[in-house]
């Protein structure tokens, strides 16, 4: 168990680029979950992904962010047009089927946009 | 609507000096209660989940334990490694396929020597 896996642990990017984080979850996980944290707060919900489905997106996720997970393995967040409120650390978690399985996170993306 | 609030927001004790720390939740349906311990720049780290009311989990200098409206996080003399973030989170019961969890603000603690 290698744990869950998030790269780049730091982006920085100026206002208005596009860009890409990738998370490797623990390998006999099926499912996996994105988190974003603000400083001072605690994690809150983006979407979520069982295999490669995407059962559920957060009604604060903007149309600016999209996430695959091709073939149910690694999963990618990308967001376009960055704004400065997308300053965030973006947290990646993966758990096993069974109900009231705990979520393991990575160490996440910081990402800081100027 | 699910709520999750914990107190207080941070807390310094004394080497040594036990305390607790809060986490009240409100939820349509508690399938688990979870805390998770946060470094600074790391991702939450898992410690404990809780699912029914009388329960409690042990770890260390940490106990967990649940009531049908919250959960305490005791931690009997501690040390100053154990200065983190706490972070408690529910997931309830009907929230369809995903297990997602829905998490409290987090207690600061900060332990001196």
């Amino acid at each position: 168990d290698t744990g869950v896996s998030q790269d780049p642990r730091h982006k920085i990017t100026k206002r208005g680029q596009n860009v890409t984080f990738r998370c490797d979850p623990i390998s006999e996980h099926n499912r996996l979950y994105w988190y974003r944290q603000t400083l001072g707060q605690g994690p809150e919900f983006l979407t979520y992904f069982q295999n490669e489905a995407q059962l559920e997106k957060s009604r604060l996720l903007s149309d600016r962010f999209s996430a695959e997970r091709p073939k149910g393995s690694f999963s990618t967040l990308e967001i376009q047009r960055t704004e400065q409120g997308d300053s965030a650390m973006y947290l990646c978690a993966s758990s096993s089927q069974g109900g009231g399985s705990p979520l393991h996170f990575g160490n996440g993306t910081r990402l800081t946009v100027t | 609507e699910d709520q999750v609030t914990q107190s207080p927001e941070a807390l310094r004790l004394q080497e040594g000096e036990s305390s607790s720390l809060n986490c009240s939740y409100t939820v349509s349906g508690l399938r688990g209660l979870f805390w998770y311990r946060q470094d600074p720049g790391k991702g939450p780290e898992f410690l404990f989940t809780l699912y029914s009311a009388g329960e409690e989990k042990e770890k260390e200098r940490l106990k967990a334990t649940l009531t049908k409206k919250e959960s305490f996080l005791h931690i009997t003399a501690p040390k100053p490694e154990d200065s983190a973030t706490y972070l408690c989170a529910v997931q309830r019961m009907y929230g369809g396929a995903t297990n997602k969890l829905i998490f409290g603000t987090g207690t600061l603690l900060a332990v001196q020597p």
